[in-house]
């Protein structure tokens, strides 16, 4: 079962900054957050993982909270091509990826 | 060059039939996984490999089977095909040290008539 909880869906003017929140409350000390997107009919893609800092790249930040309770996805600006299923991923590092998806957000940019 | 690649991308039988999917890395991994999209899109990992250790998720019918050639490669076996086999199949790599990003491939759309 997954561990994370996010919303269905959320909508999002293209250009504009795409939050896209999730709570992890029972995640563990040696536990990482990770977060993949799903655009229609395609393979799952990764996008960003963190452990307890704030992390950047080239397609998004990743902010988590002090007590690594929540987290939250930033797309700075979104654009139509970022419409897909954000998920976000509970694990821990060992021993591969065998990355458990729970429902995730559908988000749909709005032009 | 496609980092990981499955063939076919779409894949029709009968009933009872057993099936191959074939998978190929190229990114030099170690570990190689098998998901299922089912039509509710939940996606759900079946194996983990490596060429130490299979890690089979419990929920596997024996069916299934991944083998591996050689690293690079992870087929999925499928015998006795039975309809709510129906779904999306998805293979992905990884390095096997520490947290790091899984690769995964444009997936084959399994069709059982």
């Amino acid at each position: 079962d997954a561990k994370t909880t996010q919303p269905t869906s959320m909508d999002c003017a293209e250009g504009r900054a795409a939050n896209l929140p999730c709570n992890h409350s029972t995640i563990s000390g040696n536990e990482y957050v990770y977060w993949y997107r799903q655009i229609h009919s395609q393979g799952p893609q990764y996008i960003i993982h963190g452990l307890k800092n704030n992390e950047t790249n080239e397609m998004a930040s990743l902010i988590i909270t002090e007590d690594r309770k929540s987290s939250t996805l930033i797309l700075p600006h979104a654009t139509l091509r970022d419409t897909a299923v954000y998920y976000c991923i509970v694990e821990s590092g060992n021993a591969g990826n065998m990355l458990t998806f729970g429902g995730g957000t559908r988000l749909m940019v709005k032009p | 060059d496609t980092a990981v690649s499955q063939t076919p991308k779409y894949l029709v039988t009968q009933m009872g039939n057993d099936k191959s999917i074939k998978c190929e890395q190229n990114l030099g991994h170690d570990t190689m996984y098998w998901y299922k999209q089912d039509s509710k899109k939940f996606l759900k990992i079946m194996f983990s490999y490596n060429n130490k250790e299979l890690i089979i998720n419990e929920t596997v019918p024996n069916r299934f089977s991944p083998k591996s050639p050689d690293k690079a490669h992870l087929n999925l076996h499928i015998n006795s095909l039975e309809l709510g086999d129906s779904a999306v199949y998805f293979c992905a790599s990884s390095t096997r040290q520490g947290p790091t990003e899984a690769f995964f491939g444009q997936g084959t759309r399994l069709t059982v008539v």
